[in-house]
């Protein structure tokens, strides 16, 4: 069973528009939500993360907005560029659970168009 | 500053066969992990290692042993590869407790 679904396999947008991702879990003793970002041939790289207490959180072109009541975050990515064209993970942990509990969504590919 | 280090990054394996991944980390983390990624299916732990000295199983871990060598290295054996096991294969470190990984740049191995 899921807990962390990204149920958009892919994403195409313009340059210069604004991306959306989404996200929904359904474990609500996740207690902080992080954004991860992989190219092809490489790691993932971390990106932006949200803790439960808050609903927002800004690091310039990348904005995380969580809804704790419907159990969903979003990545907001205002401009696009084509160097964001990547595959985005949604993460999230249990602080109160055991070690090495950061649960991936299976990732959503965004493919920014010049 | 070379972060996590991961080899080999290709590897061709017949069914059966023996091979360990190895990975190390120059950013004096406390934890260690290892993932394999598979199309369609995200991330998934296969073991970790809070610090030096302990390992525990994560999601996916059967038909891998992993050894946590010292603080810096944390490798993934895999004693009679099977064509299930085509994957690519990624080290992450962090501080301990922490959610911030840092990741290889991966082990792409395939299973015939």
């Amino acid at each position: 069973d899921q807990q962390v679904k990204q149920n958009s396999p892919s994403l195409s947008v313009q340059e210069g528009r604004i991306s959306i991702l989404n996200c929904d879990y359904t474990n609500s003793m996740f207690d902080y939500f992080l954004w991860y970002k992989k190219y092809p041939a490489e790691g993932p790289t971390f990106l932006i993360s949200i803790s439960s207490i808050k609903d927002k959180n800004e690091d310039g072109r990348f904005t995380v907005f969580l809804n704790k009541s419907a159990k969903h975050l979003s990545l907001h990515i205002v401009p696009s560029q084509p160097g964001d064209s990547a595959v985005y993970f949604c993460a999230a942990v249990n602080y109160g659970g055991s070690q090495g509990n950061l649960i991936f969504g299976k990732g959503t590919k965004l493919s920014v168009k010049p | 500053n070379a972060g996590v280090t991961q080899t080999p990054k290709f590897q061709v394996l017949k069914t059966g066969q023996s091979m360990t991944l190895q990975c190390a980390q120059d950013m004096n983390h406390n934890s260690m992990y290892w993932y394999r990624q598979d199309p369609g299916m995200g991330l998934r732990l296969i073991y970790y290692s809070a610090s030096e000295g302990t390992t525990d199983k994560g999601e996916v871990p059967n038909g891998y042993n992993v050894s946590r060598l010292n603080k810096r290295e944390f490798s993934l054996r895999l004693e009679s590869a099977a064509p299930s096991q085509t994957s690519v294969y990624f080290c992450a470190s962090s501080v301990a407790g922490g959610e911030k990984l840092f990741f290889g740049s991966g082990t792409q191995l395939s299973v015939l």
